[in-house]
């Protein structure tokens, strides 16, 4: 069975860092682009980043550009985001999901950015 | 980076036809079609349909989807109650290199 389980979210102040983490298991993980997406509390899905599965390319939303970075380790089958230079609007449930479609999506973890 | 552009709301009775659209342009759903997600309250999303129109194993074949031109269509036939949820679809822009998702259109059942 295919599963994706995000971690790392929590309360963080505007300028603030934060490291999420997704562990992948029930599939060749190191064979599939990774993406997060986030939702922000009330409004619709927004891409944020996609890996492909070498980690040669990687692809980032205009808002995050800069400020975040995307990353794998095919060996412990992870996927990270780090986020530096947090802001208010940052705050959303940052979900993890697999290949280009996405087809199969983790449960979420809660960024809440705010002082 | 410009989203997809869908209705926001559809009603539509029991057992009857509701068909989303989601419009975008030749470098995203014109060049490699659109997936359709269904998330319901407090749940992450789900895959309906690919990009190239297929369901994925388990989806009912109540859920069909297609493409003309830079539009396309997710169809919901005999509509059911467990079937009230937001709908997005989703794309690749070759342009932007970017993955952009549609506004979403919340399905409600009369």
């Amino acid at each position: 069975e295919v599963q994706l389980v995000e971690s790392g979210g929590g309360l963080v102040k505007p300028g603030g860092s934060l490291r999420l983490s997704c562990a992948a298991s029930g599939f060749t993980f190191g064979s599939y682009s990774v993406n997060w997406v986030r939702q922000a509390p009330g409004k619709g899905l927004e891409w944020v980043s996609s890996i492909r599965s070498s980690s040669r390319y990687t692809f980032y939303a205009d808002s995050v550009k800069g400020r975040f970075t995307i990353s794998r380790d095919n060996a412990k089958n992870s996927l990270y985001l780090q986020m530096n230079s947090l802001r208010a609007e940052d705050t959303a449930v940052y979900y993890c999901a697999r290949g280009p479609d996405p087809d199969y999506w983790g449960q979420g973890t809660l960024v809440t950015v705010s002082s | 980076q410009a989203g997809l552009t869908q209705p926001p709301s559809v009603s539509k009775g029991l057992r009857q036809t509701a068909t989303l659209t989601c419009t975008g342009n030749s470098n995203n759903v014109g060049n490699q079609g659109a997936a359709w997600l269904q998330q319901h309250q407090g749940h992450p999303p789900k895959l309906l349909s690919y990009r190239n129109n297929n369901r994925p194993s388990g989806i009912s074949e109540r859920f069909s989807a297609s493409r003309s031109g830079n539009t396309a269509s997710l169809t919901i036939t005999g509509l059911q109650p467990e079937d009230e949820a937001d709908y997005y679809c989703s794309a690749w822009d070759s342009s932007l290199s970017a993955h952009v998702f549609g506004t979403g259109t919340k399905v409600t059942v009369l």
